[in-house]
């Protein structure tokens, strides 16, 4: 049962564009989302979050969107820069335990 | 520096074998957590400690151990049970437990673990 979903494996934008990766889920239970950016063979960093009490929030080049109704967050990198190459988990964590539920991410490439 | 070393970054296991993957944090976090990513696949759950001395099963406990007996250092061993051991592990804390979910998680380097 995979409660958070990225149906895109991979993305390609070009320099200075903007690139938007989406995710989809499933449990109308999940209140905080968070977007996390992993390079080849190391950890994910933490990248940007959002509570559902929002439906926006900012940080620099990075915006994430919530969509309650749509079940449907986004995350919007503008202007893109080669620096943003990376695999993009968006995650969401379950009630009760700080497990944390991640989709199966998008291998965005920003090329020049 | 803090943060979470995890050793060795490169793993290499026999049939038969058990082997132990270290996780340490100097990030004063309380719960720590172990996932397996595997190609082309999010992050899986294996075990997650909220507290020194107690731990959980996650989504793919089958095949592996782990133990709290510190704040600090939450190893992970995969044991022979294991049938399909090859992936790159990621050990994670965070500075929560309990209710209040709302704290990222940060992870360490991982460790790739591969089969002679």
């Amino acid at each position: 049962d995979q409660q958070v979903k990225q149906n895109s494996p991979s993305l390609s934008v070009q320099e200075g564009r903007i690139s938007i990766l989406n995710c989809d889920y499933t449990n109308s239970m999940f209140d905080y989302f968070l977007w996390y950016k992993k390079y080849p063979a190391e950890g994910p960093t933490f990248l940007i979050s959002i509570s559902s009490i929002k439906d926006k929030n900012e940080d620099g080049r990075f915006t994430v969107f919530l969509n309650k109704s749509a079940k449907h967050l986004s995350l919007h990198i503008v202007p893109s820069q080669p620096g943003d190459s990376a695999v993009y988990f968006c995650a969401a964590p379950s009630r009760g335990a700080q497990k944390l539920v991640f989709g199966q991410g998008t291998r965005l490439t920003i090329n020049p | 520096d803090g943060g979470i070393t995890q050793s060795p970054k490169y793993l290499f296991r026999k049939e038969g074998q058990n082997v132990t993957l270290s996780c340490e944090q100097n990030l004063n976090h309380d719960a720590m957590y172990w996932y397996r990513q595997d190609p082309g696949q999010g992050l899986r759950l294996i075990y997650y400690s909220q507290i020194v001395n107690d731990f959980q099963k996650g989504d793919i406990a089958e095949g592996y151990s782990v133990s709290r007996e510190k704040k600090e250092s939450f190893p992970l061993t995969v044991t022979s049970a294991q049938k399909n051991p090859t992936a790159f592990y990621l050990c994670a804390s965070s500075s929560r437990t309990g209710g209040d979910s709302n704290q990222p998680q940060h992870f360490g380097d991982g460790t790739r673990l591969s089969i002679l």
